[in-house]
């Protein structure tokens, strides 16, 4: 079983610009969660998403947003990127959502702002 | 709010150690859930194990122990006879329970395993 992809897995920006990753979760897989991880802030919950609707939102200003596609792969997008956006991006997929089964992580978009 | 407590930053041992990762949380919920994940130097979170509130019992996976103890609220981690594979860093995380659930993770503890 494939598991968690994620694409790109780097990325190098410049302030303003606007940046859209994206994840695929484990087949069967219908909750994708995405974090954001930086040296000083750690991992911190950004948004969930099931069955293409948005059931949680972590405290991230509204420039960090996110969908879900029929097919349960997702996207995030942040738009006018500033220097303290450059972190780890993990997106994380399980079948119900974090409480009910195991997360299973990708191995991260690392968005570098310059 | 929820939080979680690693006062271990970094660890280091020598092959074939026991080592314990201690991990403290903080919850108003009677019902939650109780994870650990590894982070090897490739960056990729790896599960490890998900324990919910009302299970106490110790679990044993081979070289891993977890110790639950909700009168201290701890759930730490035990690696026995350590080997350097095991340098990672070690999140402890917690999630409520219910639909709108998200992980809250711990700072992390960095694991160095000398030969």
């Amino acid at each position: 079983k494939a598991g968690v992809t994620q694409t790109p897995r780097y990325l190098i920006k410049t302030r303003g610009q606007q940046v859209t990753l994206s994840c695929s979760p484990i087949s069967g897989h219908r909750s994708v969660s995405w974090y954001q991880q930086t040296p000083g802030q750690g991992l911190q919950f950004l948004f969930e998403y099931f069955s293409e609707t948005q059931r949680n939102k972590g405290n991230f200003p509204g420039r960090f947003s996110g969908r879900q596609f029929s097919n349960s792969r997702s996207e995030m997008n942040v738009s006018t990127l500033e220097l303290g956006d450059s972190a780890l991006y993990l997106c994380a997929s399980s079948f119900s959502g974090p409480s009910y089964n195991e997360q299973f992580f990708g191995p991260g978009t690392r968005l570098t702002v310059l | 709010a929820q939080k979680v407590t690693q006062a271990q930053t970094e660890i280091s041992v020598v092959e074939k150690e026991d080592v314990t990762l201690d991990c403290v949380y903080e919850t108003r919920d009677t019902t939650y859930y109780l994870f650990w994940y590894k982070q090897p130097p490739s960056g990729e979170l790896v599960f490890l194990i998900r324990r919910n509130s009302f299970d106490e019992q110790n679990e044993i996976s081979g070289r891993y122990s977890w110790n639950f103890q909700k009168s201290t609220s701890s759930f730490n981690f035990t690696i026995t006879a350590s080997q350097v594979v095991d340098s990672a860093v070690y999140f402890c995380a917690l999630s409520e329970a219910g639909a709108n659930s998200k992980l809250t993770f711990g700072k992390g503890i960095t694991l160095s395993v000398r030969p």
